[in-house]
């Protein structure tokens, strides 16, 4: 199953926007790239999903390379509340529904600081 | 709310215990899942229904873990002879159906089932 590689952690001032890089060169053709955030004892948060093209949504854009290697999420204007651990996940599934799962890594702690 | 419940928040057992954990997902929603999350760590997936049918159970660790989803809505994790190492957040999440990309695919997550083996 494709893995994805993210820096432990990094620090974004208030106001600014928040670029977080993830790695996933072994991703395969029709796996799709999917972001989560997770606050302090809360369940996972999705943010966004994308295979091939950069996707806007209220939240946040992702931009995915052409070669599919890599992609980097941008949090526009960061806020505290944007505090958490950020997740970018290979989503598995195969023909027929035999499996369907996110596989995620150890993630991004984003620290908005004041 | 309309988002996926779980039950108990929080449970601690005495080692060899058995437990089980409930997980009510939104209405509608096809698939279910279960994840165990350790402190520090990112979720990792357990188990996977579509409807009833249990479609892939590769990641329970041992044969002490069970999950069914018998009429394809509310599911239960089961864990027989709880040990020290079954301490974790276990998440259910669920999704409307199979399939990738769809806005109605989108996997949402409960808040988690906080497990302490003593």
């Amino acid at each position: 199953d494709a893995k994805t590689t993210q820096p432990t952690s990094m620090d974004c001032a208030e106001g600014r926007a928040a670029n977080l890089p993830c790695n996933h060169s072994t991703i395969s053709g029709n796996e799709y790239v999917y972001w989560y955030r997770q606050i302090h004892s809360q369940g996972p948060q999705y943010i966004i999903h994308g295979l091939k093209n950069n996707e806007t949504n209220e939240m946040a854009s992702l931009i995915i390379t052409e070669d599919r290697k890599s992609s980097t999420l941008i949090l526009p204007h960061a806020t505290l509340r944007d505090t958490a651990v950020y997740y970018c996940i290979v989503r598995v599934t195969r023909h027929g529904g035999a499996t369907n799962k996110l596989i995620f890594g150890t993630g991004t702690l984003l620290a908005v600081q004041p | 709310g309309a988002g996926v419940s779980q039950s108990p928040r929080y449970k601690v057992a005495k080692r060899g215990q058995d437990v089980a954990l409930r997980c009510d997902p939104i209405s509608g929603h096809v698939s279910l899942f279960w994840y165990q999350q350790a402190l520090g760590q990112g979720p990792e997936f357990l188990t996977y229904f579509q409807n009833e049918a249990q479609l892939d159970k590769s990641g329970l660790p041992s044969d002490r873990f069970f999950a069914e989803r018998p009429e394809g809505s509310v599911s239960t994790l089961k864990i027989q002879r709880t040990q020290q190492e079954d301490s974790a957040v276990y998440l259910c999440a669920s999704s409307l159906g199979e399939g990738q990309g769809s806005p109605g695919n989108t996997i949402y997550f409960g808040e988690g089932s906080w497990l302490t083996v003593v």
